[in-house]
């Protein structure tokens, strides 16, 4: 089993939906991560959390929440979720500064 | 506020060639950097990293980079490249506070042409 998990791999949404990508690890580190990747634009900060009280936003929160069910879940909702969204999402996670992160495979969103 | 350029979107080069993909940061505070590679439709996998010491690091699959503080580079090499090494390249960068926040260029999409 991979280090990080995301589900779904693949997503079509329409717009004004709610939607829920799902993110596990097993290698038991503290903080977590999401991101969104768009073409030309590298990877942008959306929200992070580096235990499960402790939850903090990215550069680019607005439309997005998450929950830290546990150490190893991390999950991210769109609420309301409009074409703009359309993008690939990872999760990450990290043991301490300066490790690097461990990705997931992303989840591949689409909102028609 | 940090940034990172990556001065090459796209870089083909021929198999067995060398290749140089550049990456800049803007930090007023120090910074560890970071080289990740995306291979198609995969997640981001850690090439290597400077934290402190040497300025020259060795990451897998035989690339390595080198760190000038002057210059505010960050620049990845490899001597002869592969066709397995066409991936998508990203550069980042942590600022040295208490939480890691990491910052990632635009990506640099490396074309290995057999």
């Amino acid at each position: 089993d991979a280090d990080v998990t995301q589900t779904p791999r693949n997503r079509i949404t329409k717009t004004g939906k709610r939607i829920m990508l799902e993110c596990s690890q097993t290698k038991g580190h503290d903080r977590m991560y999401w991101y969104r990747q768009d073409p030309g634009l590298g990877l942008r900060l959306i929200y992070y959390s580096f235990d499960v009280k402790d939850i903090n936003k990215g550069e680019i929160s607005d439309g997005y929440s998450v929950s830290r069910q546990a150490q190893a879940k991390f999950s991210l909702s769109l609420e309301s979720a409009i074409p703009n969204q359309t993008a690939l999402y990872f999760c990450a996670t990290s043991e301490i500064q300066g490790n690097g992160y461990t990705f997931g495979s992303g989840t591949r969103l689409t909102v028609v | 506020a940090q940034s990172v350029t990556q001065l090459d979107s796209q870089v083909p080069v021929f198999e067995e060639a060398p290749v140089e993909l550049r990456c800049n940061y803007s930090s007023s505070v120090s910074v560890y950097l970071f080289w990740y590679v995306q291979y198609p439709n995969q997640g981001l996998q850690l090439l290597l990293k400077y934290l402190s010491g040497s300025t020259l690091v060795k990451g897998i699959n035989g690339f390595e980079a080198e760190f000038n503080k002057s210059q505010t580079s960050f620049h990845l090499r490899k001597p002869s490249v592969h066709i397995s090494d066409t991936a998508e390249y990203f550069c980042a960068v942590s600022v040295k506070t208490s939480y890691d926040k990491v910052i990632f260029g635009p990506g640099t999409s490396l074309s290995v042409i057999p």
